[in-house]
């Protein structure tokens, strides 16, 4: 069975600074696929960013860049200048292989400060 | 082009009641899949219908159950509602489960059992 793992307390974060939310994870899966998403107090669940794990080169989109480092399992996400809007918390997600079940982890709290 | 649809967004039902939750997924998308997320227990993986198939089931009683129509919209229903029940509903949708394939969610619906 696939796990996640998100241990950081709440951050805070002074607004323009980058931020890295830590994620472990463990599957014996070689084909899986890992997603960052975010969650606001509204609830929605916003997709960010997607990184698989036969991908040469680490994903990024906009602000938001996985770093990933498949022999250590873990796939941290930076955003970068961060923004106001950006207080939420994240979630860290795997699917494994035909299989679009997700397993998440306990997600990171990010409180954005002017 | 539109996003995950869900309704109701809010509702209250009281103790013994049935409730259900409907999502219309994101055009072109044949996989819908739920999650229950509370304080907790986190998020939850409940089913995952494709093509108007279940094709994964999460751990949870008889009393949650699913559908997919011709059309991919899907409802859920939980029937004889307990308190525990109180949580945020997520959809998720996506093309297929490959392992390129971005999974999307909804706003979610927030049930509160009285």
């Amino acid at each position: 069975a696939q796990k996640i793992t998100q241990t950081q307390p709440g951050m805070f974060v002074q607004e323009k600074e980058a931020v890295t939310l830590d994620c472990t994870y463990d599957t014996s899966d070689p084909s899986y696929g890992l997603f960052w998403y975010k969650q606001p107090s509204s609830g929605e669940m916003i997709f960010l960013i997607y990184q698989g794990s036969y991908d040469q080169q680490n994903a990024t989109e906009g602000r938001y860049s996985l770093n990933f480092q498949k022999a250590r399992k873990s796939a941290n996400l930076v955003i970068s200048a961060s923004q106001l809007g950006d207080s939420a918390m994240y979630f860290c997600a795997m699917r494994v292989r035909g299989n679009n079940r997700l397993a998440f982890g306990k997600g990171n709290q990010v409180v954005v400060i002017p | 082009k539109a996003g995950v649809t869900q309704t109701p967004r809010y509702l209250i039902k009281t103790r013994g009641q049935q409730v259900t939750l409907s999502c219309s997924p994101i055009s072109g998308h044949r996989s819908v899949s739920w999650y229950q997320q509370t304080p907790g227990q986190g998020l939850q993986f409940l089913f995952e219908y494709f093509s108007e198939t279940q094709r994964n089931k999460g751990n949870f009683p008889g009393r949650f159950s699913g559908r997919q129509f011709s059309n991919s919209r899907s409802e859920m229903n939980v029937s004889t509602l307990e308190l525990g029940d109180s949580a945020l509903y997520l959809c998720a949708s996506s093309l297929a489960a490959s392992s390129g394939n971005t999974i999307y969610f909804g706003e979610g619906s927030w049930l509160t059992v009285v």
